[in-house]
């Protein structure tokens, strides 16, 4: 595709519920990442891939959330056990490199989560 | 702590008027500097960048941003804005071989018709 795409764009849960949402990346970009972005601030990283090798989870606020790309395209980001504090948007970015060249990031639309 | 300071939240102009969005950042080591803005509705894009060499950078549509080592600044700046650059602006920094890029709470421009 032309872009990064997200799927759902909106989704209300339940509070206790568990939800998947998904990213497709640009077509053979190495990297993708996963922000938190709540409103009124600035995304928050949560985790990368590099390929489908997960690289770098240092940002995933709680055992609850759990990231994959299995196949090194597609990205899943599962919440648990969904609570009222990660209500956010969650916004996906894809680049060409790795992170150890110097890139840029191309984000995705986002999913906005609402936990009620 | 690594973190990245945008010192206006909300900045209101007329149009033609000159536009500076100041950002400082905290981060050890060499840093690659962005700008990205999200227009209305739309997806977070990138509106430039510096990686190394000439500390002023020029991006799309007519802005620019200079980066200055040694107040850990990147501001952004255009000298006369439009209407359609009504958006929020997001400074961020990454370090040169580090995995995510840390983002300023952003800064609201609404420009007056």
């Amino acid at each position: 595709g032309a872009g990064v795409s997200q799927s759902p764009r909106y989704k209300v849960a339940k509070r206790g519920q568990d939800v998947a949402l998904r990213c497709d990346p640009i077509s053979g970009h190495v990297s993708l990442f996963w922000y938190q972005q709540a409103l009124g601030q600035g995304p928050e990283f949560l985790t990368y891939f590099q390929n489908e090798a997960q690289l770098d989870k240092s940002g995933l606020p709680s055992d609850r959330f759990f990231a994959e790309r299995p196949e090194g395209s597609v990205s899943t980001l599962k919440i648990q056990r969904t609570q009222q504090e990660d209500s956010a948007v969650y916004l996906c970015a894809s680049s060409p490199h790795t992170v150890a060249d110097t890139y840029e990031q191309y984000f995705g639309p986002g999913t906005r989560l609402t936990v009620t | 702590a690594q973190s990245v300071s945008q010192h206006n939240h909300h900045v209101i102009l007329s149009e033609a008027a000159s536009l500076e969005l100041g950002c400082n950042y905290s981060y050890g080591g060499t840093v690659n500097l962005f700008w990205y803005v999200q227009y209305p509705g739309q997806h977070l894009q990138l509106l430039l960048k510096y990686f190394s060499g000439d500390p002023l950078v020029k991006g799309i549509k007519g802005f620019e941003a200079e980066f200055i080592k040694s107040k850990f600044s990147f501001n952004l700046r255009k000298p006369s804005v439009q209407w359609s650059d009504t958006a929020e602006y997001f400074c961020a920094v990454k370090g040169s071989s580090a995995s995510k890029i840390i983002f300023g709470s952003g800064t609201r421009l609404s420009i007056r018709p």
